[in-house]
């Protein structure tokens, strides 16, 4: 059935460490999204892709994080060097094109820091 | 910033009676209206989409917009112990094409 994938479910990390995270969307869905969730921020919007171009990732801190579609079938997102406030669930969405298009969320990387 | 806000909550509500969640936004362009549930440890997952003015149903859940009002509400009727969750409103931003989300409320059913 179509679901978003994203890989792995958990990780654990000391700090410094490079964290990759990695999303297969939906097949033909052409928007991608990274989100973050907090307890104390709820869901922040990181990164966007269409069409496997960056639309914005205002919300990324620029020095340690970076976003990539290098396929259709798949978006990174990668930290470097990890800190423990990095600690959050990460969640990749996915959805079709137009204005009116609804997201689609994978099961989330719980992402520990330590 | 275009904003999307919802009453945190504690929403406390007894089984069997109707649960309402409300949403307003900013942006009076917004033309796609979503509500996910998302349960502790889970991720968000789409429930219900409006995109006209008026109620859509669909089994015990029924969206309202209100583009007049900038307001958005979901109606649970006959609330299940199983309803509790996180309900996350999300109004699409069509300049930026993307979702904007509020914070969340929390709701919980009491059997």
């Amino acid at each position: 059935d179509a679901r978003v994938t994203q890989t792995p479910r958990d990780k654990v990390t000391e700090m410094g460490q490079e964290v990759t995270m990695r999303c297969q969307p939906i097949l033909g869905h052409n928007t991608v999204f990274w989100y973050r969730q907090t307890m104390m921020q709820g869901l922040e919007l990181l990164a966007y892709f269409r069409n496997r171009a960056p639309l914005d990732d205002s919300g990324m801190p620029k020095d340690r994080f970076s976003a990539e579609m290098p396929d259709a079938t798949l978006a990174t997102l990668k930290i470097q060097p990890s800190e423990p406030r990095d600690s959050a669930v990460y969640f990749c969405a996915s959805g079709g094109t137009g204005g009116l298009t609804e997201a689609f969320f994978g099961q989330g990387t719980r992402l520990t820091v330590v | 910033q275009k904003e999307v806000e919802q009453n945190s909550g504690p929403l406390s509500v007894p089984e069997g009676a109707i649960a309402s969640l409300n949403c307003t936004y900013s942006d009076r362009v917004s033309q796609s209206f979503f509500w996910y549930r998302q349960y502790s440890g889970k991720s968000p997952e789409l429930i219900m989409s409006i995109y006209s003015n008026g109620d859509k149903e669909d089994g015990r859940f029924t969206a309202q917009l209100n583009k007049a009002s900038q307001y958005v509400s979901l109606l649970i009727r006959d609330s299940q112990p199983s309803d509790s969750a996180t309900y996350l409103c999300a109004v699409n931003d069509q300049g930026a094409q993307k979702l904007v989300f509020g914070q969340g409320t929390r709701l919980t059913i009491n059997p």
